[in-house]
């Protein structure tokens, strides 16, 4: 099974208008990250939910979670040219002792594009 | 603000052959790991590293596969008999605190190219 994949698979817009970017997983949870990859470059987070969060801002930035549904959206408000990179969702579950070491399980990304 | 540092960027080697990817973590951090991304793949979970030993490791971390923290600075990840599906770019990630509820901070990766 799929743990944390995301949707659309890739999403084009133009500058100045919101991109939202959906994530399901399958197992329960400690957290859900976001982060964002540019071409060649590394992971760079950009914010974290807990299981027990519901919505989160940070900047232009919002994040909602759903345990409900093992859902999660991140919505980029206002985008521009420099937000063009893939998105990535990525979860933290306990293992099968109950512990977590923090592994991060990511799914498979949205490639977002921003046209000025 | 702290980076965590890898080298090198580009590694070409021979099938068959060792390597040794090197990862520098922001210095305070407790946590390691090492992910890899073959082309068009997602992020892949490969071992996370504290208190001196693995924590966790997946079902690609076999026995071809080593880390060692030889000198409390830098974290390594050891290939001992390369293979062609090797070929990948190698993340190093650290994380400061003891609560899971912390980021993980990456390096730019290295590029590994198995011939």
């Amino acid at each position: 099974s799929q743990q944390g994949e995301e949707d659309p698979q890739a999403l084009s817009i133009q500058e100045g208008e919101n991109a939202t970017m959906n994530c399901s997983y399958k197992t329960s949870i400690n957290n859900l990250q976001w982060y964002r990859q540019n071409s060649g470059r590394g992971l760079v987070h950009l914010i974290l939910i807990r299981s027990n969060e519901r919505e989160k801002h940070s900047g232009r930035l919002r994040v909602t979670l759903d345990t409900s549904k093992k859902s999660s959206s991140l919505l980029i408000t206002a985008s521009r040219a420099a937000d063009t990179a893939s998105y990535f969702c990525a979860t933290v579950s306990p293992n099968a002792g109950g512990t977590s070491y923090g592994k991060l399980t990511f799914g498979q990304g949205t490639i977002l594009t921003v046209h000025p | 603000e702290p980076e965590v540092t890898q080298t090198p960027s580009h590694q070409v080697t021979q099938m068959g052959q060792e390597v040794i990817l090197r990862c520098v973590p922001i210095s305070n951090h407790l946590y390691f790991y090492w992910y890899r991304q073959i082309l068009g793949q997602k992020v892949e979970f490969l071992v996370s590293f504290y208190n001196n030993e693995i924590s966790e490791k997946s079902e690609i971390f076999d026995d071809q596969f080593s880390v060692e923290r030889p000198d409390g600075s830098n974290f390594t990840l050891k290939i001992r008999s390369t293979k062609l599906e090797d070929s990948a770019m190698y993340f190093c990630a650290s994380r400061g605190t003891r609560g899971n509820n912390q980021p993980q901070h990456f390096g730019d990766g290295t590029r590994l190219s198995i011939l």
